[in-house]
């Protein structure tokens, strides 16, 4: 099973350019999330959706932007890219919300240089 | 934003100790998960606890959520190398679809 699949792995950007996360899950949860995790800390939520169509803000959104166009795909937009925005980025879904599983991706590390 | 404090930050023992990490908000939440997160992958869940008072045990993990559902504790028994990892509690309060995660523990179990 594929469960939530991340890419890229890896990447690195200078300051100023633009780049898109991919995230895709084949379990056909409805609820998506883009999470931020800076060295040894917690997760801070970027964006999340309730289902195809619909987003919203999380914690910490300023910089990044989403779309849900179906329930399998959930991108994350970085524009303008700073080294603020350095970090491993996690997406996440669940079936049921709020007690559900969440199934993590392995991460996305992105360095901003 | 709710916050969720989590102590210790950093906990490093040996094989066989005991141990008790501690999540702590302000806020009540309708329910609290617990995560073991291993170098360079994603978290996976441990639990879920919904209940005010609940206790859950998994193998020598107890788990318990506060009388007034703003706290919770993980206990430890007898650890092993293998519970080596970041322990996250997330708070749910219930008014949108969405996890706040505390700070993080790290532990640390040596031989």
């Amino acid at each position: 099973n594929a469960g939530v699949t991340q890419t890229p792995k890896f990447r690195i950007l200078k300051i100023g350019q633009s780049m898109t996360l991919q995230c895709a899950q084949d379990m056909n949860h409805n609820y998506m999330y883009w999470y931020r995790q800076d060295p040894g800390m917690g997760l801070k939520l970027i964006y999340y959706s309730v289902g195809a169509g619909i987003t919203d803000k999380g914690e910490v959104p300023n910089g990044y932007n989403v779309s849900r166009s179906t329930t399998e795909y959930f991108p994350l937009r970085l524009e303008l890219a700073a080294p603020s925005q350095t970090s491993v980025y996690f997406c996440a879904s669940t079936l049921i919300s709020p007690t559900g599983e969440l199934f993590f991706g392995e991460g996305s590390r992105l360095t901003v240089l | 934003t709710q916050l969720l404090e989590q102590s210790p930050q950093f906990l490093s023992i040996q094989e066989g100790e005991n141990l008790t990490v501690y999540c702590n908000s302000s806020s009540v939440f309708s329910s609290l998960q617990w995560y073991r997160q291993e170098p360079g992958e994603g978290p996976v869940l441990l639990v879920t606890v919904v209940t005010g008072g609940e206790v859950k045990k998994l193998k020598r993990l107890t788990f318990q959520f506060g009388d007034a559902r703003k706290d919770s504790s993980l206990h430890i028994t007898a650890a092993q190398p293998g519970d080596t990892g970041l322990y996250l509690c997330a708070g749910e309060t219930g008014t949108a679809s969405k996890l706040t995660f505390g700070t993080g523990t790290r532990l640390q179990v040596t031989l």
